[in-house]
């Protein structure tokens, strides 16, 4: 079965500053990879998605995320923070074969300080 | 506008009492699934359904109930041996092997 690290419960950073969110993934073969945004109350926004090819994939927002098959990383990174980028964020996994479910990482929350 | 509705956004029960949870879908897809969300622990899956008439247990399945009569309707229901079931709950829906797509959420509470 498949699992998901998210070792940052909680990040700040000041508004322009640089991002990196940290995902760690366990899986017996290459997973599809998924970075999910969630403001307060609300459901979950897709930023981006990896199932193949270039390592490092451009989402909305500004954001990208970098797979790393030797790490089992899927970090994501903004190069500017915007003060609306504060929300939470998660890190999930969905396997090419057998079940289809996604697996979520237990989410960061970011906060950006003026 | 095709998406995934849920409702109610709040909904409060009493100890003992079942409560249904309401999950529609016009994207045509064939997956459907039910998530429970608790403060740092990320989303859990309760069930999920990958075709009409068939549903499987998901990572925490007990205390809930679900059925799939039609492709676009995935109701979930909170029975009372749910023994902690205040929570967000979210729905979701797949076209295949990919990305999710969210409805907004039902905030439970237990009155």
């Amino acid at each position: 079965a498949q699992s998901v690290t998210q070792p940052d419960i909680h990040i700040t950073v000041s508004e322009g500053a640089s991002l990196e969110l940290r995902c760690n993934y366990s899986y017996g073969a290459t997973p599809y990879l998924f970075w999910y945004v969630q403001s307060p109350g609300q459901g979950l926004q897709l930023l981006l998605k990896y199932f193949s090819g270039d390592t490092l994939v451009q989402g909305i927002k500004g954001f990208e995320a970098e797979f790393k098959r030797s790490q089992s990383s899927f970090n994501l990174r903004k190069p500017s923070v915007h003060w609306s980028d504060a929300a939470e964020y998660f890190c999930a996994v969905g396997a090419p074969t057998g079940r289809r479910a996604l697996t979520f990482g237990s989410g960061t929350r970011l906060q950006v300080q003026p | 506008d095709g998406g995934i509705t849920q409702s109610p956004k709040y909904l409060f029960r009493k100890e003992g009492q079942n409560v249904t949870l309401s999950c529609e879908q016009n994207l045509n897809h064939d997956a459907m699934y039910w998530y429970r969300q608790d403060p740092g622990q990320g989303l859990r899956l309760i069930y999920y359904s990958q075709i009409v008439n068939d549903f499987q247990k998901g990572d925490i399945a007990e205390g809930y109930s679900v059925s799939r009569e039609k492709k676009e309707s995935f109701p979930l229901t909170v029975t009372s041996a749910q023994k902690n079931p205040t929570a967000f709950y979210l729905c979701a829906s797949t076209p295949g092997r990919g990305q999710a797509f969210f409805g907004q959420g039902t905030r439970l509470t237990v009155v």
